[in-house]
């Protein structure tokens, strides 16, 4: 089973400053088969990128996702208000489980 | 547009069985893709419970495969799990979602709202 530890475990920013969260894996993730959702409390989670760098459908483009092998990051290059959650990346390449990291809670400064 | 809800009794009783569905609408499980539950208790994470496709193939988290069970009707267009022998550590919020492929492999793209589960006597 593929272990995801997600770095940090809080974020404390301010609106308009940049973050980036981190996920890794305890072995190399099968084609970047490696995807991050964001969830606000009381909500469900929701898909940001799926194969480590694509964006879903309808997701802005302050969001985007780098890495491969073992290292993968996701990057919010200017926060807005609505992006304070807590996010969760997922990998879906190996053979089940899929696993998830322990998330990272991404709060305002 | 795809929607998903769970529903099920909110309460059930220890090593009793959990019972959830999931109704999809705007489109037809028959069509394709794979389904899956995840849970998150309280305060934690998302766990992988196990996934289906519309073909009716399965599989299952192993640290619950021996308690789990995920069938497709298609006729009704849901979904639906069973959990046996539940204690208090499978209290938690459960989500359908689908799974959409990226080559070979399926990611979760569209999740349902969910459905609070508590085991309690």
């Amino acid at each position: 089973e593929i272990v995801l530890t997600q770095s940090p475990g809080t974020l404390s920013l301010s609106p308009g400053e940049r973050a980036t969260l981190s996920c890794r894996a305890s072995q190399s993730v099968s084609s970047s088969f490696l995807a991050w959702y964001q969830q606000k409390p009381g909500q469900a989670p929701r898909l940001l990128i799926y194969g480590a760098s694509s964006r879903a459908t309808g997701i802005p483009d302050r969001f985007s996702g780098s890495g491969s092998g073992t290292d993968f990051t996701l990057t919010i290059s200017r926060l807005e208000p609505e992006d304070f959650a807590v996010y969760y990346c997922q990998q879906y390449g190996s053979s089940p489980p899929y696993s998830f990291g322990q998330g990272t809670k991404l709060e305002i400064k | 547009q795809v929607q998903l809800q769970e529903s099920g009794p909110g309460l059930v009783k220890p090593s009793e069985t959990l019972s959830l569905t999931c109704a999809v609408s705007g489109y037809s499980i028959s069509s394709g893709y794979y389904w899956g539950w995840i849970r998150q208790p309280p305060g934690k994470g998302l766990e992988w419970i196990g996934s289906i496709h519309h073909s009716g193939s399965t599989f299952y988290n192993p640290s619950l495969k021996s308690r789990v069970n995920i069938f497709v009707d298609t006729s009704k267009n849901q979904l639906s799990l069973k959990l046996t022998s539940v204690t208090a550590a499978d209290t938690a919020m459960y989500y359908c979602a689908r799974q959409a492929p990226d080559h070979d492999y399926y990611y979760m793209d569209v999740w349902g709202k969910g459905t609070t589960v508590t085991v309690s006597s």
